[in-house]
């Protein structure tokens, strides 16, 4: 596609529930984050995978969060046991690497999922 | 803790004025900053960026300036315009602050025709 995917736009469940969001990249990209945004709070960072290397998991907030890419493409994000601090809008980017020492200044941005934990 | 914060919540302007907002952050570590626009329902879009190295940098209507000894950037929108109505996010990433961006908590803008 065009841009970044992002589904489903909108979930709703059950605390205690698993959940899973999916972020398609544009093709080629190799970096892919998520981040999240919750009411009245900035983007926060979740994890970055770029290529065959390990992700930076550092920002996934409890062991509850996982995130998977398969195939340097397709991420998939899965909460289990969703709390109602979850809910927010979950925001997947990918980008192209620049050089070493450089920064990867364009961003592409999903649409976002938002989360709602009742 | 918020390394970069945006204080102001939200602002409205009158449209042909000059738009104002403002960004501090507290890492001396940052290398780069940026400002995304975000309007509902879409996801942020880049709009401008600033390398530590510089104190301005200009597109168009759009100039960020960077203030390093007081940690503070702005962004100038002139003339403003309905269609920057939007929310603007500002971020800053460092060669050695890790992979992520970090972001504020973004400021609302209306532009008021």
């Amino acid at each position: 596609g065009a841009g970044v995917s992002q589904s489903p736009s909108n979930k709703v469940t059950e605390k205690g529930k698993d959940v899973e969001l999916r972020c398609d990249p544009i093709s080629g990209h190799t970096a892919l984050y998520w981040y999240r945004q919750s009411l009245g709070q900035g983007l926060e960072f979740l994890i970055y995978f770029q290529g065959n290397s390990a992700p930076d998991k550092s920002g996934l907030p409890s062991d509850r969060f996982s995130a998977e890419r398969t195939g340097g493409s397709v991420s998939t994000l899965t909460i289990q046991r969703t709390q109602q601090e979850d809910s927010a809008v979950y925001l997947c980017a990918s980008s192209l690497v620049a050089a070493p020492g450089t920064v990867n200044e364009k961003l592409f941005f999903g649409s976002g999922t938002q989360l709602s934990v009742l | 803790d918020q390394q970069v914060k945006q204080n102001s919540p939200s602002l409205s302007v009158q449209e042909g004025r000059i738009s104002i907002l403002n960004c501090d952050y507290t890492n001396s570590m940052f290398d780069y900053f940026l400002w995304y626009k975000k309007y509902p329902a879409e996801g942020p879009t880049f709009l401008i960026s600033i390398s530590s190295i510089k104190d301005k940098n200009e597109d168009g209507r759009f100039t960020v300036f960077l203030n390093k000894s007081a940690k503070h950037l702005s962004l100038h929108i002139v003339p403003s315009q309905p269609g920057d109505s939007a929310v603007y996010f500002c971020a800053a990433w460092g060669l050695n602050t890790g992979n992520q961006f970090y972001f504020g908590t973004g400021t609302s803008l209306t532009v008021i025709p």
